[in-house]
């Protein structure tokens, strides 16, 4: 049972466009919620994060939004950026435990020249 | 270092064949995890270190596997007779205070184990 869902494999965007990367949860336990941005051979790499008692966050370029009633979380990059170009992974805590990240499968985004 | 460190970066095991990898911690960080990714997936936890004591081993997969901090900073993971399923990337994360609530986990590259 998946408790955190990306639902998109992939995305393709334009430079310069928003690139919206999309995230389901089941778990409502879930307080913390981190989004990672991975290139290949590399390990994964903080972006941003949530609290659950917020329902937005901003940094730079990168905005991840939270619907806590629709189990729903959202990151949203703009302007796109070639080097924005990677796998992207949702990720929450709680639900019991403190410290265990629970991750989503990814999404590779491409951003187009 | 800067970041945390993992090594082998690669490692080709024959089945049945006793495998180690290391993690070094970012300098100073309590805390440290280990996770386990398969090919098309996401990271999935294996076990929890806050210092040298072991706090969380839920996530290991089979008694095959075991993981030690003896002094609190290096760890290590070890899989014994390793089997084709347990070909993953093996991540290693650390974390700069005790785990609570936002605190960030710093990975490294990962080991990518190969069974053959």
């Amino acid at each position: 049972d998946q408790q955190v869902k990306q639902n998109s494999p992939s995305l393709s965007v334009q430079e310069g466009r928003i690139s919206i990367l999309n995230c389901d949860y089941t778990n409502s336990m879930f307080d913390y919620f981190l989004w990672y941005k991975k290139y290949p051979a590399e390990g994964p790499t903080f972006l941003i994060s949530i609290s659950s008692i917020k329902d937005k966050n901003e940094d730079g370029r990168f905005t991840v939004f939270l619907n806590k009633s629709a189990k729903h979380l959202s990151l949203h990059i703009v302007p796109s950026q070639p080097g924005d170009s990677a796998v992207y992974f949702c990720a929450a805590r709680g639900g019991g435990s403190n410290y265990k990240l629970t991750f989503g499968k990814g999404t590779l985004l491409t951003v187009n020249p | 270092g800067a970041g945390v460190s993992q090594s082998p970066r690669y490692k080709v095991a024959k089945r049945g064949q006793d495998v180690a990898l290391r993690c070094d911690p970012i300098s100073g960080h309590v805390s440290l995890f280990w996770y386990q990714q398969a090919l098309g997936q996401g990271p999935e936890f294996l076990t929890y270190f806050q210092n040298e004591a072991q706090l969380d081993k839920s996530g290991l997969p089979s008694d095959r596997f075991f993981a030690e901090r003896p002094e609190g900073s290096v760890s290590t993971l070890k899989i014994q007779r390793t089997q084709q399923e347990d070909s993953a990337v093996y991540l290693c994360a650390s974390s700069s205070r005790l785990a609570g609530a936002q605190e960030t986990q710093y990975f490294g590259p990962g080991t990518r184990l190969l069974v053959l």
